[in-house]
């Protein structure tokens, strides 16, 4: 059975890095039919994609966010990473980490998901 | 960036009848060299993550029952419940992955009547 599990903290001040961490289980981060990505969920508000990661490493992010976040793979650990740098109250969110069905070369349908983790950006 | 607008924002349907959603995209999610509507519908139940229903505008992923229907083409689709029952009541989101960002809709809440 396929498990995602974000962690990481839960408070960030404004104007410092958002890091965040997503464990699987029941696959392998090296699976070349699959992305892994992030997306989030503002309190009250709708979903927004972050951006994905392919075993190879090559990254997709969304073009709003794409100059403050870094996805990143650390396949020895099967975890991958998100960092949000400059982050300000409309950081705060409610961040999955899922599994992405790809398609000619990109990460597409989110099929498995985290439970996902509130992250508050507050002084 | 395509914008996902989907309609109602909220409807309450009796146990056993049928709900239906909307969701138009500002341009067409269409992909004509392989015909494919990069389209996604998304359950989303209280304190829960999303849950991948219906990829590619109609194709129900395994598992998901066959009274949830996607349908539609270009710009304009609908996902359909029919026969409601109690543990359909969530927020149901559509996702276009065509271009990026992969945007999505603004949600709409089904409830029992």
């Amino acid at each position: 059975q396929l498990l995602l599990q974000e962690s990481g903290p839960r408070l960030v001040k404004p104007s410092e890095t958002l890091s965040l961490t997503c464990t699987v289980s029941g696959d392998s981060l090296t699976n070349s039919d699959f992305f892994w990505g992030w997306l989030r969920q503002p309190p009250g508000k709708g979903l927004e994609w972050i951006g994905g990661i392919y075993y190879s490493r090559t990254t997709f992010y969304n073009p709003s966010l794409k100059s403050r976040i870094t996805i990143s793979l650390d396949t020895s650990k099967n975890q991958f990473s998100l960092k949000v740098n400059s982050v300000t109250a409309a950081d705060t969110a409610l961040y999955y980490c899922a599994r992405h069905i790809g398609d000619s070369g990109w990460p597409r349908f989110s099929d498995y998901w985290g439970q996902g983790i509130l992250v508050t950006v507050s002084s | 960036d395509f914008v996902m607008t989907q309609s109602p924002d909220s409807l309450a349907v009796s146990l056993g009848e049928r709900a239906t959603i909307s969701c138009k995209s500002s341009q067409s999610v269409l992909y004509s060299p392989n015909n494919k509507n990069y389209l996604a519908w998304y359950q989303q139940k209280p304190g829960q993550p999303p849950k991948l229903l219906i990829s590619w505008a109609s194709i129900r992923e395994s598992g998901v029952p066959d009274r949830f229907s996607g349908s539609g083409s270009g710009t304009d689709f609908t996902l359909t419940i029919s026969d409601l029952q109690a543990e359909d009541v969530a927020v149901y989101h559509c996702q276009q992955c065509l271009n990026n960002p992969f945007t999505f809709g603004q949600g709409t809440k089904v409830e029992i009547k």
